[in-house]
């Protein structure tokens, strides 16, 4: 079983809608979640962590997290075209310093 | 600015060659990793480091070996390319208890044919 999982999409939303993206994780004592940003021929940058049940706002962004469903997701108001990307969840295990990434999101904002 | 350069954005080599990837970081940040991103598969973490001269495996080790031999730079080295390490390259680094604040580098294209 993978440790992270998230459906690859492809997500087409129109410009101005919500955007959401989903994750669940396999490790129960995970404690810290990341959503990552990748456009396409670019390296992943980092754009919401989540450590605690419930949600976390950033601007257009919201992380959710739901430990008891080991579930994780990226709510994106007001979406924009310059959203199109590849979203990528990240998990951290419970040994320290490595985490482990999903397959990723794929993501359009249509105009 | 927080910096993470690869000595190459593509590479061409041939079966069996020995292959060199660098990655150096202007941060001073303590852990750098390597990964390797196929399409379907995500990032699945080849090494990483957390001091000068150590070094961790990760999810999937072998056919590589890595060095690092001073804070800023981590070396990545195929011993003998094979076409199955065809892969996007890409290197990150943290601070030391950061490990999820990771900056990756812009990634080495290599092709082994």
């Amino acid at each position: 079983q993978k440790e992270v999982e998230q459906n690859s999409g492809p997500l087409s939303v129109p410009e101005g809608a919500i955007a959401s993206l989903n994750c669940t994780y396999s490790d129960r004592v995970s404690q810290s979640f990341f959503w990552y940003r990748q456009y396409s021929g670019k390296s992943p940058e980092l754009i919401m962590s989540i450590y605690s049940n419930g949600d976390k706002e950033d601007g257009r962004f919201t992380a959710q997290l739901n430990k008891a469903s080991q579930y994780v997701s990226l709510l994106i108001r007001d979406s924009q075209p310059s959203d199109s990307a590849t979203y990528l969840c990240a998990v951290n295990s419970n040994t320290g310093n490595q985490f482990y990434f999903g397959t990723g999101t794929s993501l359009t904002v249509i105009p | 600015d927080v910096k993470v350069t690869q000595s190459s954005r593509y590479l061409v080599k041939r079966t069996g060659e020995k292959v060199f990837l660098e990655c150096v970081q202007d941060m001073d940040h303590e852990n750098m990793f390597w990964y390797r991103q196929d399409p379907g598969l995500g990032l699945r973490l080849i090494y990483f480091s957390y001091d000068v001269k150590m070094k961790e495996k990760g999810d999937i080790p072998e056919g590589y070996s890595v060095s690092r031999e001073k804070k800023e730079r981590f070396s990545l080295i195929l011993e003998s390319a094979s076409t199955n390490q065809t892969s996007m390259y890409l290197c990150a680094s943290s601070l030391l208890f950061r490990s999820y604040e990771q900056y990756f580098g812009p990634g080495t294209r290599l092709t082994v044919t």
